[in-house]
Order: C-alpha cells, then structure tokens, then sequence
C-alpha cells in the first residue's frame, strides 16, 4: 500500500520558471490537501479540495494553481517561480463522511523546492 | 477563528524521564484535534487524536494526550523518553464549517523540537 506519493523529492528551479508538483493516493480519499513548510512556521495550507473537480483556496494560494480531475491525483502548479515560494511542500489525504468527519489525514513524504 | 499554539520550540529531557510537549487551541465550536511527529526528511505521521469523551488518548508508540476543555489544551506526554522520540511535533486543530458539514480544515501549530539525550 502506497498510501500518499508525491514526485519529484527535490528540485532546484529559476525565478521565472514554472514546474507542477505531482500527488497521488491509493487510498481513494475524497479530500487531499497541499501544505507547505518553513522553518518554525508550522505547515501553512495552500489549496485543498473534497472531491473530484472540486478545488477551494487555503490561507496562501498566491503563486499556485490546483486541479482535481480524478480522486488519486491532486498536482500543484507554480506558474512563475520566485525565491518566496522556496519550502517544502506536503500533500495529505484524508476520508470524510458524515459519520467519519474526524478522520486524520495521511502525508506524503514531501518536495524540498529552491528557487534561485 | 481557530488557532494553535505550542509554546515551546524545543523541549529537551533525558532518556528514561517523562516528557510533556504542550498545546493549547482555540475554536468557536467542538474541538477536534490531533498529534502529529515529523522525523527528519519525512512527512508527517499521525500520533493520536481526541475523541470526545476521553479526556486522556493512548496513540502510537507509547504517546497518549491529555485533554484539558477549562485549559483549553491538549499536551502530548510520554511516561519514559526514549532517544529514538526525538523528532519534531506538531499540533493540529480542525474546524467545520458547521455541525454538519464534513468540511473541516486541519490547522497546524508552529512545532516542537524534542530531544531526547542519553
């Protein structure tokens, strides 16, 4: 069981540049969800969503793009790369119903971005 | 509005001694919150979470959670540290939009480094 696999682990990219992290998850979770990490920051939420084709902003989507067109994938698209948008970044899943509101979420193991 | 806060950005105790890593939150209605530990160059994994009704929580490898409602808190605590708990903790608190929304996003606290010495 894969749980939550998130390509590439590392990347280097130049201001101006434009990459899409990948996401995917074999659990067949409605919801997933893009964080990233700064030192002494916590996990800040980027963009999440709760089901295929439907996507909502987080507390700083500025700089990114999302898409949901089947429940495993959720990538994370940076148009025009800038320093500020160096951190890593986690993708998460997590099943909610009605009856199972309070699940916990699964992370995957993260891309370490630079942009220089 | 929901926060968390860790007071703490690192806590450090020796083997064998009981370790406390703190938290308190802040939500408009029910709490329902979570432990996570990072190690480095990992994601995060999931320790244990509050069930409303149990106000001490048993999770993964020896971990359990006291929950305070009058305190509004939630530390972790271990009876017996070992070197190989040494890693980096989260609190998370998730709020829904409404009772009976499964909305509910996770918010995370800044992290507590815990070290664990010999």
């Amino acid at each position: 069981n894969a749980g939550v696999t998130q390509t590439p682990k590392f990347r280097i990219l130049k201001i101006g540049q434009s990459m899409t992290l990948q996401c995917t998850q074999d659990m067949n979770h409605n919801y997933m969800y893009w964080y990233r990490q700064d030192p002494g920051m916590g996990l800040k939420l980027i963009y999440y969503s709760v089901g295929a084709g439907i996507t909502d902003k987080g507390e700083v989507p500025n700089g990114y793009n999302v898409s949901r067109s089947t429940t495993e994938d959720f990538p994370l698209r940076l148009e025009l790369a800038a320093p500020s948008q160096t951190s890593v970044y986690f993708c998460a899943s997590s099943y909610q119903f009605r009856e199972h509101r309070n699940t916990e979420a699964f992370f995957g193991q993260g891309t370490r971005l630079t942009v220089v | 509005a929901q926060s968390v806060a860790q007071p703490e950005d690192q806590v450090n105790v020796a083997e064998g001694n009981p370790l406390t890593v703190k938290c308190t939150y802040s939500v408009s209605g029910n709490p329902y919150l979570f432990w996570y530990v990072q190690y480095p160059n990992r994601g995060l994994q999931f320790l244990l979470k509050y069930i409303t009704g149990d106000n001490l929580v048993k999770g993964s490898y020896g971990f359990e959670a006291e929950f305070n409602k009058s305190q509004t808190s939630f530390h972790l605590k271990k009876p017996s540290a070992l070197v190989s708990d040494s890693a980096l903790y989260f609190c998370a608190v998730r709020e829904f939009t409404d009772r009976g929304s499964t909305l509910g996003r996770l918010y995370f606290g800044r992290g507590t480094q815990l070290t664990v010495w010999p």
